[in-house]
């Protein structure tokens, strides 16, 4: 079973609003990621957890809050975000971080920011 | 110049045409690569990966790397409507920092 599971699916949020964005993975992965995607465009790196702990933060505006609770979830916290952070948000997970390993993909959720 | 070259298309063939999709890649480092397929508003799903020169062939779909030209292919037979979506490709030394191709848009016309 090659299932990660993102909820929720689709999330409109205003600007001063507090969410969050959950994944599961139950495939015994020890590295999760956040992907965002814009429209027409590949997925961009947002972070990397490696065994519950935060190993990659590409530059990534404070407003977004990630959390991994457990080796089978991973969160986005979500607040004050500009409409510009509208996008497609991808939980992606791979055996183990580092080489000779692929990565699986949920289906995202799509986030409009009001 | 991009790390990861792929041609956007779109690019629309018959149904039953051979598909071919292609990337180029600089960074000799990358040992690992890997193709997705992404329905329109789902998450990307990963077809093919190999981490070696040399051809993978799984049902109608066939990977084929070649480092010393630094391109990767893929190839896709007996091409169906239910083919149509964008393919990714994505390569690196591993999962934890996937440089993606733009993405080809490709239709299959019944």
């Amino acid at each position: 079973d090659t299932e990660v599971t993102q909820t929720p699916k689709h999330l409109v949020m205003g600007m001063t609003n507090k969410k969050s964005l959950k994944c599961e993975q139950h495939m015994g992965h020890r590295a999760m990621y956040w992907y965002k995607q814009k429209a027409k465009k590949p997925p961009e790196l947002m972070f990397v957890y490696s065994y519950e702990k935060l190993s990659i933060n590409e530059s990534v505006p404070s407003r977004f809050s990630p959390e991994c609770p457990n080796s089978s979830l991973l969160n986005l916290h979500l607040h004050a975000l500009q409409p510009e952070d509208s996008a497609l948000y991808l939980c992606a997970s791979s055996h183990r971080q580092g080489q000779n390993t692929e990565a699986f993909f949920g289906q995202g959720t799509r986030l409009t920011v009001v | 110049q991009k790390e990861v070259e792929q041609d956007p298309g779109p690019l629309s063939v018959p149904e039953g045409a051979i598909v071919s999709l292609n990337c180029t890649y600089s960074n000799s480092a990358f040992q690992y690569f890997m193709w997705y397929r992404q329905y329109s508003r789902k998450g990307p799903e990963l077809l093919m990966y190999t981490y070696s020169s040399g051809n993978k062939e799984d049902g109608r779909f066939t990977a084929q790397v070649d480092k010393s030209s630094k391109y990767i292919s893929l190839f896709i037979r007996d091409s169906q409507p239910s083919d149509s979506a964008t393919y990714l490709c994505a390569m690196g030394p591993g999962a934890q920092k996937l440089v993606f191709g733009q993405g080809t848009r490709l239709t299959i016309n019944p």
